[in-house]
């Protein structure tokens, strides 16, 4: 079946340095995968829709110079959030699927990223 | 208003119970609609999955859309210990694949 790989499962990183998270489609090519935020006790919010060889698609009220998205093969995107802050500290996973269709997108395990 | 309403809980069963889960949404688009399971801190687990209105069957679980109300309802049959976790209804259209509007989720624990 198809894998989503995301790593780091969790990091923890001082005010102001910038984390890059990855996300990997490991046994097929994913031409677009989303990317989501979730606080505890909270649902998963839809930040952003990565385009493998172009420019992301931000969900309104997502800074886009804050959290880069960078989509560069059909196998791997990644999101960098920039100059991190303590309120940016949040659950970030991604979405992938090998072909259109609800049923096929599968979730990665998910960072936990903490801002201090 | 949320696009999509679910009472967080926690909903807390004995095993062997029937665990309801429901959602309310508000936009009649919404084409296709799925269940999550989620374990503390992992990804959402795809449970069920479809398009139309009416039941679903796989296993001890139970899918129910009325696309008329606007409800859609997930039933877990025989429930056991390793159920307890947070259950997220999830609503897409055709026309946004993958772009999924999530329910709050529903934390629901089964008591041995």
């Amino acid at each position: 079946g198809a894998v989503v790989s995301q790593h780091p499962s969790w990091v923890i990183c001082k005010s102001g340095t910038s984390v890059k998270i990855e996300c990997r489609s490991l046994d097929f090519q994913a031409t677009t995968m989303f990317w989501y935020r979730q606080f505890p006790k909270q649902s998963l919010m839809l930040m952003a829709t990565s385009n493998e060889g172009s420019k992301a698609t931000y969900e309104q009220g997502v800074e886009k110079d804050k959290f880069l998205i960078n989509h560069a093969s059909l196998t791997l995107s990644t999101l960098t959030v920039t100059s991190a802050h303590p309120e940016d500290s949040s659950f970030y996973i991604c979405s992938a699927s090998a072909s259109t269709g609800g049923r096929g997108y599968t979730f990665g395990s998910g960072t936990r990223l903490t801002v201090v | 208003q949320k696009e999509v309403e679910q009472d967080p809980g926690p909903l807390s069963v004995p095993e062997g119970a029937i665990v309801s889960l429901n959602c309310t949404y508000s936009n009649s688009a919404f084409q296709y609609f799925m269940w999550y399971r989620q374990y503390s801190r992992k990804g959402p687990e795809l449970l069920m999955y479809t398009y139309s209105s009416g039941n679903k069957e796989d296993g001890r679980f139970t899918a129910q859309v009325d696309k008329s109300s606007k409800y859609i309802s997930l039933f877990i049959r025989d429930s056991q210990p390793s159920d307890s976790a947070t259950y997220l209804c999830a609503i897409g259209t055709t026309d946004s694949w993958g772009k999924l509007q999530f329910g709050a989720g529903t934390q629901v624990v089964v008591t041995p």
